[in-house]
């Protein structure tokens, strides 16, 4: 089965840039989404289509994705983006997760 | 405002089956699929498949199938999961999630979970 892997935890100082990768095989080829989830609380989606930001996520987030990584920037970072992080894609007609990392924001 | 309303906080013993229900409101219920995604205490999200709520068809995941049943009730714009024989690694918060599937799948209108404990 498909796999997508996340570092378990990431951390940034405050105002800086952020970047957490989510790689499995040829990842570059699917489309991939983001999701930012806060202790007690749903998940959220901050990008899709590996570039696309919903209406009400602030520009500070940014996708990309080639090759076998995909990467979500945060540009900036505040403290109010320490959260857990997911990337997923579709294969072979199954949803699939990355283990999620931790970002702390020092 | 588009919202999923999800069902109580169960209970179970282990062996026993579950069903939780989700309430959509704010968009056409038809018009998009339902996912169910679980997740263990401390541990990552966990797809469990979709439902299409126009036709009722439904797409498990593997590690699901033969234990897990989506449904759906249109005239309450509602689906529903209902997973069998329980165990202890069953107990998670489960949410139901509004979105697209394909290459291009995303979720966009998530419930705030049932917790579903299994215990003896």
């Amino acid at each position: 089965s498909y796999e997508l892997t996340q570092p378990p935890s990431v951390s940034v100082s405050l105002g800086q840039t952020a970047s957490i990768t989510c790689s499995g095989d040829k990842l570059g080829d699917k489309y991939v989404c983001w999701y930012q989830q806060k202790p007690g609380q749903s998940p959220v989606v901050v990008i899709h289509q590996d570039i696309k930001r919903p209406s009400g996520i602030p520009e500070r987030f940014s996708g990309s994705n080639s090759g076998k990584t995909a990467t979500l920037t945060i540009s900036g970072t505040q403290a109010m983006d320490e959260a857990d992080y997911y990337c997923q894609a579709w294969d072979n007609y199954t949803v699939v997760f990355g283990g999620g990392t931790k970002l702390t924001v020092l | 405002q588009v919202q999923l309303v999800q069902s109580g906080a169960e209970v179970k013993k282990p062996g026993a089956s579950v069903k939780v229900s989700c309430k959509a409101s704010g968009y056409t219920f038809t018009g998009y699929y339902m996912h169910w995604v679980r997740q263990a205490p401390g541990q990552g999200l966990e797809w469990m498949g979709w439902i299409n709520p126009s036709s009722g068809g439904t797409n498990y995941a593997q590690k699901f199938q033969g234990r897990v049943t989506m449904t759906r009730d249109t005239s309450i714009s509602t689906a529903y999961m209902e997973l069998s024989r329980l165990t202890s690694d069953d107990t998670a918060v489960y949410y139901c999630a509004r979105g697209t599937t394909g290459t291009t799948t995303v979720m966009d209108v998530w419930g705030k979970g049932t917790t579903v404990t299994v215990s003896a």
